[in-house]
């Protein structure tokens, strides 16, 4: 089946440091990842919907100059965290869709700011 | 706005009972309806998606319009079933909600 990755992880930061996360589609190609937050013990929010070769759409309530996502290719997009404090510090996941609109989530990313 | 609910955030059977795990929407449009399961340390897959009206590991899902839900359900319970449920909706467009979980716990 189809795969999707995500690097690094976990990562630890300092506060007011930026953090990479990569989502990749291994074995198909994506037009369409979406970016997931999850909280301790609730359910996953969409936090945007990025599409290859355009900017991406964020929910309502998410400032898109703190989590810039870029999806440069059909297989990789990425969200950094800009200036990360201690309160983005959650788990971070991917979904890539394919073309059967099917989605296929990465394996999520632990990210704690101090 | 869409709205997925979930009104059970733990279920426990035991092995070989019936198990439904419940789930509504609101949207005013015909959405698309999936259940995910994440079992322990593993990452969300996909469980089954209303539009292709198959039965994967024994689980089923009927859309229900007149009553706005998409239960999920099992007639015999394995230990192996144990894990944490999200029914979703989608709007075939950008849109996708997730409800907020429910964690199924099969007792031997």
């Amino acid at each position: 089946g189809a795969v999707v990755s995500q690097h690094p992880s976990w990562v630890i930061c300092k506060s007011g440091t930026s953090v990479k996360i990569e989502c990749r589609s291994l074995d198909f190609q994506a037009t369409t990842m979406f970016w997931y937050r999850q909280f301790p013990k609730q359910s996953l929010m969409l936090m945007a919907t990025s599409n290859e070769g355009s900017k991406a759409t964020y929910e309502q309530g998410v400032e898109k100059d703190k989590f810039l996502i870029n999806h440069a290719s059909l297989t990789l997009s990425t969200l950094t965290v800009t200036s990360a404090h201690p309160e983005d510090s959650s788990f971070y996941i991917c979904s890539a869709r394919d073309q059967s609109e099917t989605q296929y989530f990465g394996p999520g990313t632990r990210l704690l700011v101090l | 706005a869409q709205r997925v609910t979930q009104p059970e955030k733990l279920l426990s059977v035991f092995k070989g009972a019936p198990v439904e795990l419940k789930c509504n929407y609101s949207y005013s449009g015909s959405p698309e309806l999936f259940w995910y399961v994440q079992y322990s340390r593993q990452r969300l897959q996909l469980l089954l998606r209303h539009i292709s009206r198959e039965s994967i590991k024994g689980f089923t899902a009927d859309l229900n319009k007149g009553e706005t839900s998409f239960h999920l359900k099992k007639p015999f319970a394995q230990e192996e079933d144990s894990a944490m449920y999200y029914c979703a909706l989608s709007d075939y467009g950008q849109n996708f909600v997730f409800g907020p979980g429910t964690r199924l716990s099969v007792l031997p």
